[in-house]
């Protein structure tokens, strides 16, 4: 599976916008881009996820560079309970396999 | 609908003891996987079960085995407990065919290897 790349750590305040960045340069063009969270003491969630176009849902928003190389998830408004470890996944869906790979994941704190 | 639950939540072992957990997916989803999560290593795949058959295996020795029921309920067996071992299991069962590979993990269960 390709790499991806995540800050180790990242603020934000309550209420205000988060960009959590991912760089995956080595990205293969049947790659989907996944984005998962995890709670402090519980398993990780699914977030969010695409190929090449922007997507958003209730949860967040996913902007997908151009070029496939990088992305970012977008919280809207950050509460305290958006306080995780955020993963940023590339799943090949063709290769049939439902493997997830994860990374260290860029831990956000909110800041009340 | 009942999410994914694992039991036992909680479990201590001596080292070269043997452990099973259990995993019951969402009804109606085939393929569960599992995943060990640890302070140094974080989560790794363990292996992925679907229609009873192990489809993915990670990069773990031969002690840590599963299986799969007809019923999609999933064990894994560890045997030969090592310190090593201690950690959070994780489940994640996953509709098959549902094209974005959602995966919906359990709260784990905590074994600690004495």
């Amino acid at each position: 599976d390709a790499k991806t790349t995540q800050p180790n750590s990242m603020e934000s305040n309550e209420e205000e916008p988060v960009h959590l960045p991912c760089n995956h340069s080595t990205i293969s063009g049947t790659d989907y881009i996944h984005w998962y969270r995890q709670l402090p003491s519980q398993g990780p969630e699914y977030v969010i996820h695409g190929l090449t176009s922007n997507v958003n849902n209730r949860m967040a928003s996913l902007a997908i560079a151009e070029d496939r190389k990088s992305s970012t998830l977008i919280l809207h408004r950050a509460t305290l309970r958006d306080a995780a470890v955020y993963y940023c996944i590339l799943i090949n869906l063709g290769a049939g396999s439902y493997q997830l790979t994860f990374g260290k994941g860029t831990k956000l704190s909110v800041i009340p | 609908k009942a999410g994914v639950t694992q039991t036992p939540r909680y479990l201590i072992k001596t080292r070269g003891q043997q452990v099973t957990l259990s995993c019951s997916p969402i009804s109606g989803h085939r393929s569960v996987s599992w995943y060990q999560q640890t302070p140094g290593q974080g989560l790794q795949f363990l292996f992925e079960y679907f229609s009873e058959t192990q489809r993915n295996k990670g990069n773990f020795p031969g002690r840590f085995s599963g299986r799969q029921f007809s019923n999609s309920r999933s064990e894994m067996n560890v045997s030969t407990l090592e310190l090593g071992d201690s950690a959070l299991y994780l489940c994640a069962s996953s509709l098959v065919g549902s094209g974005n590979n959602e995966q919906f993990f359990g709260p784990g269960t905590r074994l600690t290897v004495l």
